[in-house]
């Protein structure tokens, strides 16, 4: 069976402070890891990871993965209130696109 | 830990005809379920929020009449597509909240409709 797990599950921190959230996965077929921001409504996408290694970065956010020990970090530095959210991970395996979501990290960012 | 099932994990069906995908939280209650429907490039759109013993949220842009959502207890939810068209052929997944506002998801529905 499929499983993603994401660490830690929730998150308080100070604007400014730099965070790391994790993300392990065990699937039978990779094919890709994707990250999402959720907030309110539907997650937001942020990023899709399918080689080991290489960083993608979007303003204060960057992601790697790690296809050889399984997982795979988002970090946030300089954080905002407005970061607040529950940051989800999935992995995508299979041809029949199944994703397999983690439970999500739920940061909160105080002042 | 908590665990929210969907069936079934694909379906394939003719064009005109309606097909039931269950949502069940199989160890947790779940008076509230999302059912949302993943879009090429990863993207997910909410569709619609189910609620345990009253009407369904949908959202904007969402026909109610063709995508029936039915509660009908507190760990099972069902997103019903009516005389469904090839473009509603997608990747439909629900999800449950937990206590701390983590999200359950369940494994996804693939539906094909020719």
């Amino acid at each position: 069976e499929d499983k993603v797990v994401q660490s830690p599950l929730s998150l308080v921190v100070h604007e400014g402070d730099t965070v790391t959230l994790n993300c392990s996965y065990e699937v039978t077929n990779f094919r890709s890891l994707l990250w999402y921001k959720q907030e309110k409504k539907a997650p937001t996408f942020l990023f899709m990871l399918t080689s080991s290694g290489i960083e993608k970065k979007s303003g204060r956010l960057s992601s790697i993965l790690d296809k050889k020990e399984l997982f795979s970090i988002l970090n946030i530095t300089a954080t905002q209130t407005g970061d607040s959210a529950i940051y989800l991970c999935a992995v995508d395996s299979g041809g029949y696109q199944k994703v397999t979501f983690g439970t999500g990290t739920k940061l909160q960012v105080i002042p | 830990g908590a665990v929210v099932s969907q069936h079934p994990s694909r379906v394939i069906c003719k064009s005109g005809t309606s097909v039931k995908i269950e949502c069940r939280s199989l160890d947790f209650q779940a008076t509230t379920m999302f059912w949302y429907r993943q879009f090429p490039k990863q993207s997910l759109m909410l569709m619609a929020t189910s609620n345990e013993g009253s009407k369904a949220t949908y959202e904007q842009g969402v026909e109610k009449d063709k995508f029936l959502i039915n509660h009908a207890s507190l760990t099972l939810s069902t997103l019903t597509v009516t005389s469904a068209h090839p473009e509603d052929s997608s990747f439909y997944i629900c999800s449950a909240p937990g206590q701390a506002g983590e999200q359950y998801f369940g494994p996804g529905t693939r539906l094909t409709v020719t």
